[in-house]
């Protein structure tokens, strides 16, 4: 157990659709960072929060957003979706403040879109 | 850019046998190496760590090596079980922003009795 939950598990939204995946980190873990895995492929950087501020960004549209809470939660919002959208995400928190430090997964939100 | 490469992309063997799964990077500025296990849609276990100033790490019938000079790394599995049946993925941690990790594609383990 990692200590980071992810919520839905699954979800199917059709084109056009706007999603929210949600995201509890470790208790103390002022970092959360988003990943995007396709089917068959290693997981893509979509960015990462810091102490509720984004701190970096991958190669993802503005239609991706996120949020971070005071409480150790997160979101991640993704607008007008496409199919490509459909994937796994994956958040990770860390404690934050050091280069390199280990992240820590949770489970994931496996999202289908129609 | 980074970017991570694994190799062979799938393998199969018979309980028992020892094995390598490789891994290499193209930029060797990372801070650390990691290797996960992940089980078919679900999300990603640590297996090992090392970090840039280490050349190994163990655990169990794992260890991991790290050849920062030539951008590789090698996960060793010994006695392999069918339990070890995983996609193994290798991740850097480079750059500036701390939560970022670049992915290897994966290797598909397939261990049979």
């Amino acid at each position: 157990e990692t200590g980071v939950t992810q919520s839905p598990t699954h979800l199917i939204k059709t084109r056009g659709q706007q999603v929210t995946l949600r995201c509890s980190s470790q208790s103390g873990h002022n970092t959360v960072s988003w990943y995007q895995q396709a089917l068959g492929q290693g997981p893509q950087f979509i960015f990462q929060y810091y102490r509720e501020e984004e701190n970096g960004r991958g190669n993802f549209p503005p239609r991706f957003s996120g949020l971070q809470f005071p409480n150790y939660s997160s979101e991640l919002n993704v607008n007008a979706l496409e199919l490509d959208d459909s994937a796994l995400y994956l958040c990770a928190s860390s404690p934050g403040g050091s280069l390199g430090e280990k992240l820590f997964f949770g489970s994931g939100t496996q999202l289908s879109v129609l | 850019k980074q970017e991570v490469t694994q190799i062979p992309a799938a393998l199969s063997v018979p309980e028992g046998e020892n094995l390598v799964l490789n891994c290499s990077f193209t930029d060797s500025a990372i801070y650390n190496l990691q290797w996960f296990r992940q089980d078919p849609g679900k999300g990603l276990t640590s297996l090992l760590l090392i970090q840039s100033s280490q050349r190994e790490q163990t655990s169990g019938r794992l260890n991991a090596s790290l050849d920062k000079s030539s951008g590789r790394s090698t996960l060793y599995i010994a006695a392999s079980q069918p339990g070890d049946s995983a996609t193994y993925l290798c991740a850097d941690a480079g750059g500036t922003s701390y939560g970022k990790l670049t992915f290897g594609q994966g290797t598909i383990l397939t261990v049979h009795p």
